[in-house]
């Protein structure tokens, strides 16, 4: 099955500065691949997905995401933070199956 | 807009304990399942449903059992309740396992 590998565990940024999550896959085939949020006391929510095409996904709030094959990563970017975006983001990946892996997380703090 | 709903929210149960979870949901998705969250361990499968009268385990189904006798409802069955299974628990719905996963809002478990 895949795997899913967050390398971040808590990132605190202050307001204003730029981020960027890593997530990496293992799985050699076809994939859908998703970033979620997961808001203090909140539900997760889906932030973006890639499923084919552009390789450069933009979501809400500002974030995007970058497909790239040869590396298997799908890291998250926003180019200024805000304090409203602390939050935990979960990276997934679906390979086609009824299976949908998610990383462990990154709890993001963000300093106003 | 229900979307899914899971009861109960917060719960006690002792060692050896059983339980159910309900999940329901209004939005005629085929695909149901159930995650457990822990910390630095993410989102992980449990079981999951591809339909009304079909499921599957997934990543950490020992301990637990599903059904599925309609499209809306998965409970979600504690057999004998352990402290590892102590956790926040997360029923989720999608058209299909490509697609975007919609969560409820969680049911925070303790076993003593």
């Amino acid at each position: 099955a895949q795997s899913v590998s967050q390398h971040n565990h808590h990132v605190i940024l202050s307001e204003a500065a730029s981020l960027e999550l890593g997530c990496n896959y293992s799985y050699g085939g076809t994939v859908n691949l998703f970033w979620y949020v997961q808001y203090p006391g909140q539900h997760l929510q889906l932030l973006l997905k890639y499923f084919s095409g552009d390789p450069l996904v933009k979501g809400i709030k500002g974030f995007e995401a970058e497909f790239i094959k040869s590396k298997f990563s799908f890291n998250l970017r926003k180019p200024s933070v805000q304090w409203s975006d602390t939050a935990e983001y979960f990276c997934a990946v679906n390979a086609g199956n009824n299976d949908m892996r998610f990383g462990a997380g990154t709890r993001l703090t963000v300093k106003p | 807009n229900a979307g899914v709903t899971q009861t109960p929210k917060f719960q006690v149960l002792k060692t050896g304990q059983s339980m159910t979870l309900q999940c329901a949901q209004d939005m005629n998705h085929e695909y149901m399942s159930w995650y457990r969250q822990d910390p630095g361990m993410g989102l992980r499968l449990i079981h999951y449903s591809v339909g009304a009268g079909i499921t599957d385990q997934g990543e950490v189904p020992n301990g637990y059992n599903v059904s599925r006798s309609t499209t809306e409802d998965f409970p979600l069955r504690l057999l004998s309740a352990a402290p590892s299974q102590t956790s926040v628990y997360f029923c989720a719905s999608s058209y299909g396992w490509g697609n975007t996963i919609y969560f409820g809002e969680g049911s925070w478990l303790t076993v003593v």
